[in-house]
């Protein structure tokens, strides 16, 4: 089955300084794989995806993505963290399965923005 | 703003109970998916309706039921209700079929907070 882990239950960085979120996945086939943020009382919203084409991808508010098959990876990236990015952040991978596209999402990561 | 309308915010009700959670999904969109969001299990997605069938299922339980009226709102039913199903639960909405989400977006709702006491 179709999976993503996000190893860390949180990350804690300061500002200015870059911000790294880990996102293994575990796919058959070429995976689709994307970020969304959730901040506190929100939905989630949509930060960035991997379909094809070059390794890395740009989305909102300045993140990016690298996606590494060798390694199985989508690591959410940013060079210069504020306090305002300070929000709980999903990997999630379409999975194909009974006839159907599903969006599976990983645990979630914390992030927490220090000044 | 998402334009993904879930009600209520927040639903306080007892064991054994049943409850209905409500979404109008953003104007256009004809897919509705539901997850529930909980501690220990992160985001599960329970199931999808696209223009008023359903599409697709996760882990949706029996006790938990879905449908998406001809003006594409959604209700998620939720029956016999236990300590375990508290929990934050999302509506998303998405233009397309969710064939293929290298084309699609999902815009969520705020979630409605439900806790079972």
């Amino acid at each position: 089955a179709q999976s993503v882990a996000q190893p860390e239950d949180q990350v804690n960085v300061a500002e200015g300084n870059p911000l790294t979120v880990k996102c293994t996945y575990s796919v058959s086939g070429n995976p689709y794989l994307f970020w969304y943020v959730q901040y506190p009382n929100r939905g989630l919203q949509f930060l960035l995806k991997y379909i094809t084409g070059d390794n890395l991808v740009k989305g909102s508010y300045g993140f990016e993505a690298e996606f590494n098959k060798s390694q199985t990876s989508f690591h959410l990236k940013k060079p210069s963290a504020l306090v305002s990015d300070s929000a709980l952040y999903f990997c999630a991978v379409s999975s194909f399965s009974g006839g159907y596209n599903k969006l599976i999402f990983g645990a979630g990561t914390r992030l927490a923005v220090h000044p | 703003d998402s334009g993904v309308t879930q009600t209520p915010k927040h639903l306080i009700t007892a064991t054994g109970q049943r409850v209905t959670l409500r979404c109008s999904p953003r104007s256009g969109d004809l897919s509705v998916y539901w997850y529930q969001q909980s501690l220990d299990q992160g985001l599960q997605f329970l199931i999808q309706y696209y223009n008023g069938e359903e599409r697709a299922k996760g882990n949706i339980l029996e006790r938990f039921s879905a449908q998406q009226f001809p003006d594409l709102h959604s209700e998620l039913n939720l029956s016999s209700l236990e300590l375990g199903d508290s929990a934050l639960y999302f509506c998303a909405s998405s233009a397309g079929t969710g064939a293929d989400f290298s084309n699609e977006k999902l815009f969520f709702g705020s979630g409605t907070q439900l806790s079972v006491l």
